[in-house]
């Protein structure tokens, strides 16, 4: 069963910020975090491993909340080049190096 | 270092014919996943193979099928295509340093079936 993601859609003006939620109805061993642009390959963000671990990349970070099976993802003073369609995937306990990914979140920046 | 590279970029295939796709990882990496993504269903696993063995398969029908060289290369085969087999083909490789590894995607394979 694959992550629920939140919200579909959004848009949002240069400097505003972001949250994207993934939510997993399965136990999970990690969440891996993607950014695909139109008719490119998804581009890997950051991994967050069951612990509760916050990675950070510029001015992207993550959090992963294992009790609830759910990762968000935090896009702050947001650019131009953070448009895209943005996939969580999930690795369950029992299903390692098996992604399953949410269908995704398409964020437009508008300047 | 050169990424994960896909041949062919585009394929265009009637109903009935069969096709083979092929992936090179970056170098060193020594696992190999394929993923399906379509409007519709999205990105859905495949397949991943390591050390010339399947390690995990998705929920495909079996006419998906695929194979993994010494030189850790795949190819993917799907026979007797169908109009819903058209979708972008990708594949995805990681060193496999433990229980999770993070997985680099190639351009992707985009496959039409008429």
């Amino acid at each position: 069963q694959q992550p629920v993601q939140s919200p579909q859609a959004v848009i949002l003006r240069e400097g505003e910020d972001a949250v994207i939620n993934c939510s997993s109805s399965k136990a999970l061993y990690s969440v891996h975090w993607y950014r695909q642009k139109h008719g490119e390959a998804p581009v890997f963000l950051m991994i967050l491993l069951k612990g509760g671990e916050q990675k950070g990349h510029e001015k992207i970070s993550a959090s992963f909340n294992e009790k609830k099976q759910q990762s968000s993802l935090y896009l702050t003073a947001s650019q131009l080049s953070y448009s895209g369609t943005y996939f969580c995937g999930t690795e369950s306990l029992n299903s390692a190096r098996q992604l399953t990914f949410g269908s995704g979140t398409q964020l437009t920046v508008l300047p | 270092k050169a990424g994960v590279t896909q041949t062919p970029r585009y394929l265009i295939k009637t109903r009935g014919q069969q096709v083979t796709l092929s992936c090179s990882p970056i170098s060193g990496h020594r696992s190999v996943s394929w993923y399906q993504q379509t409007p519709g269903q999205g990105l859905q696993f495949l397949f991943e193979y390591f050390s010339e063995t399947q390690r995990n398969k998705g929920n495909f029908p079996g006419r998906f099928s695929g194979r993994q060289f010494s030189n850790s290369r795949s190819e993917m085969n799907v026979s007797t295509l169908e109009l819903g087999d058209s979708a972008l083909y990708l594949c995805a490789s990681s060193l496999d340093r433990g229980n999770t590894d993070t997985q680099y995607f190639g351009p992707g394979t985009r496959l039409t079936v008429l």
